[in-house]
């Protein structure tokens, strides 16, 4: 019964070597969203999806980039990895911007070598 | 843009006591208030959620309150149990814009 699926659940990177986070969903909900957790801190958004619209939040750094080819499905690209950026990523969705409760990911926890 | 301010940081109460967490958001846009717990190195779970048209809202052992001219809500867990013990985060929303609070690390004591 998995709603929001992320791949992989851990995933261990070289500084500097791009590498994708993948989030899928079966809810078929309008809205995902990529957050970036750091140890004892809050979720943090970076950016989300509307059907196809990208929504970047302004402090988002240039290095995350995200795809979302189809409704079930989004990425999340991070094209040089620095030591900064190791942190659990979660994805949620939520079904529209009226019905805006999130559903969240089990997350994928990054470290950076 | 908007700024969620959470408090205390920690918090430690005896099983069976109460515990309270407040928020504060600045934008009056705000409409959309969950609360999340989060265990260790788990996801973020909803436990509760409010909107702007709703002052008080209760599950069972946990109340939420909103005051929308202050510009506060706030958390309420009654008779606590130690598997309450987590981090609590609030969050403020319009649309698709979320603001999570500093969170709250709760330990019930037994």
């Amino acid at each position: 019964d998995a709603m929001v699926i992320q791949n992989p659940r851990y995933q261990v990177t070289q500084f500097g070597k791009p590498v994708t986070l993948s989030c899928s969903q079966t809810l078929n909900h309008n809205v995902m969203y990529w957050y970036q957790q750091k140890s004892s801190q809050a979720p943090k958004l970076l950016f989300h999806y509307y059907d196809k619209d990208f929504n970047n939040e302004a402090d988002t750094p240039d290095n995350f980039q995200s795809r979302r080819p189809n409704t079930s499905f989004c990425f999340l690209d991070i094209r040089s990895p620095g030591l900064g950026d190791a942190a659990m990523y979660l994805c949620a969705t939520s079904e529209t911007s009226d019905r805006n409760e999130q559903f969240f990911g089990p997350g994928t926890r990054l470290t950076v070598l | 843009g908007e700024n969620v301010e959470q408090h205390p940081s920690t918090l430690s109460v005896q099983e069976g006591d109460s515990a309270v967490i407040k928020c504060t958001y600045s934008d009056s846009a705000s409409n959309y208030f969950p609360w999340y717990k989060q265990e260790l190195g788990k996801r973020p779970q909803l436990i509760i959620d409010i909107r702007s048209n709703v002052g008080e809202k209760k599950d069972q052992r946990i109340a939420v309150t909103l005051n929308k001219t202050a510009k506060h809500f706030s958390l309420h867990i009654t008779e606590t149990q130690p598997e309450d013990s987590a981090v609590y985060f609030c969050a403020a929303s319009f649309g698709n814009q979320f603001y999570f609070g500093t969170g709250t690390s709760l330990t019930v004591i037994p």
